[in-house]
């Protein structure tokens, strides 16, 4: 399972754009690159996935470089509720593969 | 909506209760779910695959006896704290795997245990 690696935490100010980078570089051919937002006392949630270059959904969107072996998430316009750990995950093509989380971002959006 | 649902949301009891916790997917037949396990501050730890209709696979340090996982049908996945101690105390979240290959996994709201 690949490893990931992002910052510990972060923190910016109400209406800039975040970038949060993590780095993986032992992908493999069929993994994806996934995203999940966790507020305390909640469940993670999905945000957005890719495999190469850019995806852009209503919330998010997703860097990924040719070489694959980093990724960058883009939230837009940040708010006071995108308060949250940001968990960038590598995830198997096979559906019934486990995950494995790293540490995540802890990202603190100021007024 | 919430496509994966966790009950209870917290529960509170003594040492020695055991606990049982139901993880069901609304959406459709997930034939795969998982249990993980959350401390304060900490990311989450996956503790168990559970697999419809065989036993449950259990990552390296997971007590099988002491976490018993059941998956009796395509829905619905338990997780029963046999015997909890102040130390099980933490949040438990299960998922559901994705529908299809390279759909992502959706998770449950959660289930804070707390043992006195």
């Amino acid at each position: 399972l690949a490893k990931t690696t992002q910052p510990i935490s972060m923190d910016s100010y109400e209406g800039q754009e975040v970038n949060i980078t993590c780095s993986h570089n032992n992908i493999a051919t069929n993994d994806y690159i996934t995203w999940y937002q966790q507020f305390p006392s909640q469940g993670p949630r999905f945000i957005i996935q890719g495999y190469k270059t850019k995806v852009t959904n209503e919330v998010a969107s997703l860097f990924i470089p040719a070489d694959r072996k980093s990724s960058t998430l883009s939230l837009p316009r940040v708010s006071l509720s995108d308060t949250a750990v940001y968990y960038c995950l590598v995830v198997p093509m096979n559906r019934d593969d486990k995950i494995i989380f790293g540490k995540g971002t802890r990202l603190h959006i100021l007024p | 909506g919430a496509v994966v649902s966790q009950h209870p949301s917290r529960v509170i009891c003594k040492s020695g209760t055991s606990v049982k916790i139901e993880c069901r997917s609304l959406d459709f037949q997930a034939t795969t779910m998982f249990w993980y396990r959350q401390f304060p501050k900490q990311s989450l730890m996956l503790m168990a695959t559970s697999n419809e209709g065989s036993k449950a696979t259990y990552e390296q340090g997971v007590e099988k006896d002491k976490f018993l996982i059941n998956h009796a049908s395509l829905t619905l996945s338990t997780l029963t704290v046999t015997s909890a101690h102040p130390e099980d105390s933490s949040f438990y979240i299960c998922a559901r795997s994705g529908m299809n290959s390279n759909q992502p996994q959706h998770f449950g709201d959660g289930t804070r245990l707390s043992i006195l």
